[in-house]
């Protein structure tokens, strides 16, 4: 498997309250994405990073915000959580382009929101 | 909204037969991937193909690419328990750059 962890792996947070998700590689990766998975409807980009401090939105941003101050890290912020954001996260890193090669995708990261 | 639709949804097979899965998309692309997840687990990449490319090999796998009808099908030869997982196709479009457009899986079973 690729150098990728992500954590936690499992969090119950409250409506409203603040939630940071981190992704950290060891493969020197330029490029960093953060999906969701909901049952229906596959997987979703909400963020992703084509470098240090280079960010750009998704298919489904609204509500997260991400930052990436060093080249292995790649953190998911809910803001505010909500119920919709009930979700399996996942981070996936790719060598460059991501549509020219694959992507490498961590364990994931189940998140409830009660 | 999904670039690419798997047919079928569902598919389940005994131990030893093939299993093919398709997948279609909308706009014109740069090169179409395949990958597997097995159940709570991330997903894996099996295979890449690209618009200039109409078939494609690996192991079990055999991947063919119609860019006029904007299809793809993955066949897995003689399947195994062990190739129960969700398959997914994710299309790279043209211009995309770094975004890969994911479809909603086909939940593949295998009888032993």
């Amino acid at each position: 498997d690729a150098g990728i962890t992500q954590s936690p792996r499992h969090k119950v947070t409250e409506t409203g309250t603040p939630v940071t998700l981190r992704c950290h590689q060891t493969e020197n990766h330029r490029y960093m994405y953060w999906y969701r998975q909901d049952p229906g409807h596959g997987l979703r980009l909400i963020h992703y990073s084509y470098g240090v401090k280079d960010t750009d939105k998704g298919e489904v941003s609204d509500g997260y915000s991400v930052s990436r101050s060093k080249t292995e890290d790649f953190l998911l912020t809910l803001e505010s959580a909500t119920s919709s954001q009930t979700s399996v996260y996942f981070c996936a890193i790719s060598e460059t382009s991501g549509g020219s090669y694959e992507q490498y995708f961590g364990p994931g990261t189940r998140l409830t929101v009660t | 909204s999904q670039q690419g639709e798997e047919d079928p949804q569902a598919l389940s097979i005994q131990e030893g037969e093939n299993a093919t899965m398709n997948c279609s998309y909308k706009t014109s692309i740069n090169n179409l991937q395949w990958y597997r997840q097995n159940s709570g687990r991330g997903l894996v990449h099996l295979i890449l193909i690209r618009s200039n490319e109409r078939e494609k090999h690996s192991g079990r796998l055999r991947v063919t690419l119609d860019t006029s009808k904007k299809s793809s099908s993955l066949l897995i030869t003689a399947s195994r328990a062990a190739d129960t997982a969700s398959y997914f196709c994710a299309t790279a479009a043209t211009g995309a750059n770094s975004k890969l457009t994911f479809g909603k899986g086909i939940t593949l079973s295998v009888r032993p």
